[in-house]
């Protein structure tokens, strides 16, 4: 089955860029999703597409996908963007949706 | 506005059985595909299973035979059965709107299932 790979943690400084990495084989050719997840609260979509925003969410957040990884970029961090970043894509092979390990984003 | 609202879960004995439940309003609920994504303790996000609007239904091979995804599209409501349940099911299980060309835009606040003897 397809296997999304993604760094358990990330830090970043306020003000600076925090990037996320989401691996897969040949991941560029598909459709990645990115979702954050704070405690307690209902996963939100931020990225869908590759690099679509959905309405409401800061144009701080960014994404592409090349190559065998997918990267969710956000800029000028603030302390409320801390939570847990999850990829996600439909694989055809499975009929199934995967999602990424998920990645926890701490802002120092 | 669009919501999601799970409900029915709880604590139940290995081996058990819940029936979760989605009421969605804000949206046609009959056009949308519809999922179960789950999220175990100190875990990540785990698809559960996705059924469309004319019930074509997948599920993730760790609930296939135990867990069965349904719909009502005259209540605007999804189902989820759970049975034989284990303790590795424990988790926190969201519904959330979306599929095929569409993400899962839409997520409810989640109801917790608990398996423990």
């Amino acid at each position: 089955s397809y296997v999304l790979t993604q760094p358990p943690s990330v830090s970043v400084a306020p003000g600076k860029t925090a990037r996320i990495t989401c691996g897969g084989d040949n991941i560029g050719s598909k459709s990645v999703h990115w979702f954050q997840l704070k405690p307690g609260q209902a996963p939100v979509l931020v990225i869908f597409d590759g690099n679509n925003r959905p309405s409401g969410i800061p144009e701080r957040f960014s994404g592409s996908n090349s190559g065998n990884t997918a990267t969710l970029t956000i800029s000028r961090v603030e302390a409320g963007d801390e939570a847990d970043y999850y990829c996600q894509l439909w694989d055809n092979s499975s009929d199934h949706w995967v999602f990424g390990g998920g990645t926890e984003l701490t802002v120092l | 506005e669009v919501q999601l609202v799970e409900s029915g879960g709880g604590l139940v004995k290995p081996g058990g059985s819940l029936r979760l439940s989605c009421a969605a309003s804000g949206f046609t609920f009959s056009n949308y595909i519809m999922n179960w994504v789950r999220q175990a303790p100190g875990k990540g996000l785990e698809w559960v299973s996705s059924i469309s609007s004319s019930n074509y239904i997948f599920y993730a091979d760790s609930v296939k035979g135990r867990f069965t995804i349904s719909r009502d599209n005259a209540k605007n409501s999804l189902f989820l059965q759970v049975n034989s349940l284990r303790a590795e099911d424990t988790a926190v299980y969201f519904c959330a709107r979306g599929g095929g060309a569409v993400p899962f835009d839409s997520w409810g606040q989640g109801t917790l299932v608990t398996v423990s003897s």
